[in-house]
């Protein structure tokens, strides 16, 4: 079991920027890959990319290319999602998640509930 | 995109019933697909991976089954911590995708 510990809800307004965080058990980030999920009312999981904390390789969904900024910083074992831009439709709840690219997601963290109102 | 298609969308069932879940992909993704199961308020946990693996500590009334483009999951003996939404996710290819999911409640 691994525990990924995410930040707390935003409420947002559109044109904003959020930034989530995901924290990892200590000195164990090195090794992990992320993606970052997120759930919006009423549909499904939509993927949105994925980031290795080891190399920094990473791989965004095209629909988010331009709109989102994956990073990791091992001095605090923690993973980041930016989302520039944004709009009332990216209201969801956003959930970071240890991957491999062998066997996929493997634990997910709690959610982030992002709002987007005017 | 791999389009991955999940039926049903929800079912009702009785404690001790065998539940089916099936999940098809619009190509052959190999084995590289995983099941999940989220409960009410809570993150998603995984059941299965590469198809067919149960991950460590999950009940073996749940199994994976399938490969290429059909894949199912079954429950043998639902118990009443299974009522909550299944789905499926595929990692063969960029962007990965999930299935629609299935709601599974109590008759």
């Amino acid at each position: 079991q691994v525990q990924l510990v995410q930040s707390g809800a935003e409420v947002k307004q559109p044109g904003a920027s959020v930034k989530v965080s995901c924290q990892a058990p200590r000195s164990t980030l090195i090794s992990y890959g992320f993606s970052w999920v997120r759930l919006a009312p009423g549909q499904g999981f939509e993927w949105m990319g994925w980031i290795s904390a080891f190399t920094g390789d990473k791989n965004y969904a095209q629909k988010f290319q331009d709109r989102i900024v994956m990073t990791t910083d091992r001095s605090t074992s923690t993973a980041y999602l930016e989302l520039k831009s944004l709009r009332i439709d990216d209201t969801a709840m956003y959930y970071c998640a240890k991957i491999t690219l062998l066997r996929g997601i493997d634990f997910w963290g709690q959610g982030t509930m992002l709002t987007v109102s005017p | 995109d791999i389009q991955m298609t999940q039926s049903p969308s929800s079912l009702s069932a009785s404690v001790g019933d065998r539940v089916i879940i099936t999940c098809r992909a619009s190509q052959g993704i190999g084995s590289k697909l995983g099941w999940y199961r989220q409960k009410p308020g809570k993150a998603p946990e995984r059941l299965v991976y590469a198809a067919s693996t149960l991950q460590n500590g999950v009940p073996p009334r749940f199994s994976g089954s399938g490969s290429g483009a059909e894949f199912t999951l079954t429950i043998s003996s639902l118990q009443p911590e299974d009522f909550a939404t299944y789905f499926c996710l595929q990692h063969y290819n960029y962007p990965w995708t999930f299935g629609q999911g299935t709601k599974v409640d109590i008759k």
